[in-house]
């Protein structure tokens, strides 16, 4: 089965930018999708086809995906932006896959 | 304005059945795959399952952990999907979202439900 890593933890200062990582084999071959979830709150998709953004979300989320890493980038982050992050792939053997998620903490 | 609802969670007993309907609006339902994904507590997400649209089908694919358990199935003309769960285990504890998607893959999950809880315990 495909497996998503994720650093369990990123700490950032406020105005500065978080960087989430996710691992997978030949990742860059996929598309990958990010999900925020607040506490108590569903998950909200941020960025999906590896780089592109609902209407809606701020320009400061951004994402990227090469070789077995995909990453989702926060500019500027804010103490709203405090949430876990998850990655997400299709696999065409594992069907939906989730990455274990990331809690981004604003210092 | 999306909205997607689900209900039917609460609490059952080992070995048990339960049934969760997620009830769409806002949108074309017919047009959509829906998916199930759950998340058991203080844990990250695990896709369930999910049907594709009419177009693509309609037909199902399921995560391995609910495979034989699990059917979700769609009534496009109320706009709602379900998933019965059937010979729940303790391990089927969490909370159920129900996402809409797109295509053959169903995916991205663009809108999200609230969540219903599931408790699965003796």
């Amino acid at each position: 089965s495909y497996v998503l890593t994720q650093p369990p933890s990123v700490s950032v200062a406020p105005g500065q930018t978080a960087r989430i990582t996710c691992g997978g084999n030949n990742i860059g071959s996929k598309s990958v999708h990010w999900y925020q979830q607040k506490p108590g709150q569903a998950p909200v998709l941020v960025v999906y086809d590896d780089s592109d953004r609902p209407s809606g979300i701020p320009e400061r989320f951004s994402g990227s995906n090469s070789g077995n890493t995909a990453t989702l980038t926060i500019s500027r982050v804010e103490a709203g932006d405090e949430a876990d992050y998850y990655c997400q792939v299709w696999d065409s053997s594992s069907d939906w896959v989730f990455g274990g998620g990331t809690k981004l903490t604003v210092l | 304005e999306v909205q997607l609802v689900e209900s039917g969670g609460g609490l059952v007993q080992p070995g048990r059945s339960l049934r969760l309907s997620c009830t769409a609006s806002g949108f074309t339902f017919g047009d959509y795959a829906m998916s199930w994904v759950r998340q058991a507590p203080g844990k990250g997400l695990e896709w369930v399952g999910f049907i594709r649209s009419k177009a693509y089908g309609g037909t199902t694919e399921y995560a391995a952990s609910v495979k034989g358990r699990f059917t979700i199935s769609r009534d496009d003309s109320k706009s709602i999907a379900y998933l019965q769960m059937n010979s729940l285990k303790t391990e089927d504890t969490a909370v159920y979202y129900c996402t809409r998607g797109r295509g053959a893959t169903g995916g991205p999950f663009d809108y999200w439900g609230q969540g219903t809880l599931v408790t699965v315990s003796s």
